[in-house]
């Protein structure tokens, strides 16, 4: 799998929108980019996942370059619940073992 | 609440010990993984069952063993325990090796 680089923290005003950028310049065509956060020592929480198309779900939206060499995760509108460490992973999608691999990840504070 | 439940939450023992941690993927999920989160290294892949079956390991050490039962359960086994192994033990669980993982509440395991 791809190695990502991510900002290892950020700091974001509540009720403003978060951008957590992540580099994978080394993805290859077949590999999805997965979010994930973590909440302090709680199990990680899947967010969104995209291949080239831009996504959108109900928690966040993700913005991926046309060359695929980077990423954008957006909390449109944080919360002091959002706080946390936020893990960009790049994976392939195959019948075979799909761990994910965690960097370092961005650790994301919101302040009121 | 992901679906995922891992019993015990907190388990505190002494080198030497052997323990056995429990999960209880979502329903319908086949797919389950067990992940190490400890201070030093991070959140780390141990091992993946799909429907009964081994389908990936990662840095899982020796003393360490698995399996999936027919009801789809887990078990991650741990002998021999020293002072490192204490650390975070999350299990996830997803349909298919191809859909997101969903993470239980983890098991902290401390070794005195």
């Amino acid at each position: 799998d791809a190695k990502t680089t991510q900002p290892p923290s950020m700091d974001c005003a509540e009720g403003r929108a978060a951008n957590l950028p992540c580099n994978h310049s080394t993805i290859s065509g077949n590999e999805y980019v997965y979010w994930y956060r973590q909440i302090h020592s709680q199990g990680p929480q899947y967010i969104i996942h995209g291949l080239k198309n831009n996504e959108t779900n109900e928690m966040a939206s993700l913005i991926i370059t046309e060359d695929r060499k980077s990423s954008t995760l957006i909390l449109p509108h944080a919360t002091l619940r959002d706080t946390a460490v936020y893990y960009c992973i790049v994976r392939v999608l195959d019948n075979a073992g799909n761990m994910l691999t965690f960097g370092g990840g961005t650790r994301l504070m919101v302040k009121p | 609440d992901s679906g995922v439940t891992q019993t015990p939450k907190h388990l505190i023992t002494a080198t030497g010990q052997r323990v056995t941690l429990r999960c209880s993927p979502r329903s319908g999920d086949l797919s389950v993984y067990w992940y190490q989160q400890s201070l030093d290294q991070g959140l780390q892949f141990l091992i993946q069952y799909y429907n009964g079956e081994e389908r990936a390991k990662g840095n899982i050490l020796e003393r360490f063993s698995a399996q999936q039962f027919p009801d789809l359960h887990s078990e991650l086994n741990l002998s021999s325990l020293e002072l490192g192994d204490s650390a975070l033990y999350f299990c996830a669980s997803s349909v298919s090796p191809l859909n997101e993982q969903f993470f239980g509440p983890g098991t902290r395991l401390t070794v005195l």
